[in-house]
């Protein structure tokens, strides 16, 4: 079985262009998280998809992010336009079922972003 | 809100030995979940072991095991037997466990390094 994959592993873009990062969880996973780790800190939640649904968006940044689900598959993290400070590690995760219990969630590999 | 605490520095151990990694959180929920996840070089994030808050003994997964006080509030994790491969950075997680279906993103903590020598 895949694993969570994310595309592109490394984005290297100048400030005020435009980035989408595209994941795709495991297969049959409903939820799908999206985190960020900037460096030196915490990895940070950003938001939270139940199939197509957002769950919780509380952990966006502000609304230069934008992430979608379409169909409840894979999901895409836009960030128009990109500031300095949005460089890190952006993780995707997923995860089988939802509310309590275990259900450890599976984490991509990260894209690296680097806004110069 | 919830919050989870790291602070040890670099940590070094020797091939073989055990380490120990620690972990202490705050939170007002009365059940969560705790979680470990391994990150090496390579960048991926592995899942190694799960404390829930209501289970009575510490979990263990192969060679970690988790020390869980709760009264304490912290959930050290425990490497026995150090391989090379152990090399990586460690997290500390929680979440909620809300059983009708909400929130359940996960709570980091800053991360440790770990190092081990041959």
């Amino acid at each position: 079985e895949a694993g969570v994959t994310q595309f592109p592993s490394h984005s290297v873009i100048e400030k005020g262009q435009t980035v989408t990062l595209r994941c795709d969880p495991i297969s049959g996973h409903d939820n799908l998280y999206w985190y960020r780790r900037v460096m030196g800190k915490e990895i940070k939640f950003l938001l939270h998809f139940v199939k197509e649904s957002k769950q919780d968006e509380s952990g966006m940044p502000n609304n230069r992010f934008l992430a979608e689900r379409t169909g409840g598959t894979y999901s895409t993290l836009k960030v128009q336009p990109a500031e300095l400070e949005d460089s890190g590690v952006y993780f995707c995760a997923s995860s089988q079922a939802f509310g309590g219990g275990h259900h450890e969630q599976y984490f991509g590999p990260g894209t690296r972003l680097t806004v110069t | 809100a919830q919050k989870i605490t790291q602070t040890q520095p670099g940590m070094f151990v020797q091939e073989k030995e055990a380490v120990t990694l620690d972990c202490t959180y705050d939170t007002s929920d009365p059940s969560y979940g705790l979680f470990w996840y391994k990150q090496p070089s390579s960048g991926e994030m592995i899942f190694l072991i799960y404390q829930g808050s209501y289970d009575q003994q510490n979990a263990t997964e192969g060679r970690y095991s988790l020390n869980f006080q709760k009264a304490r509030k912290s959930a050290n994790l425990v490497i026995s037997a150090s391989q090379l491969g152990d090399s990586a950075m460690y997290f500390c997680a929680m979440r909620e466990i809300v059983r009708t279906g909400a929130n359940s993103k996960l709570t980091f903590g800053k991360g440790i390094t770990l190092s081990v020598r041959p």
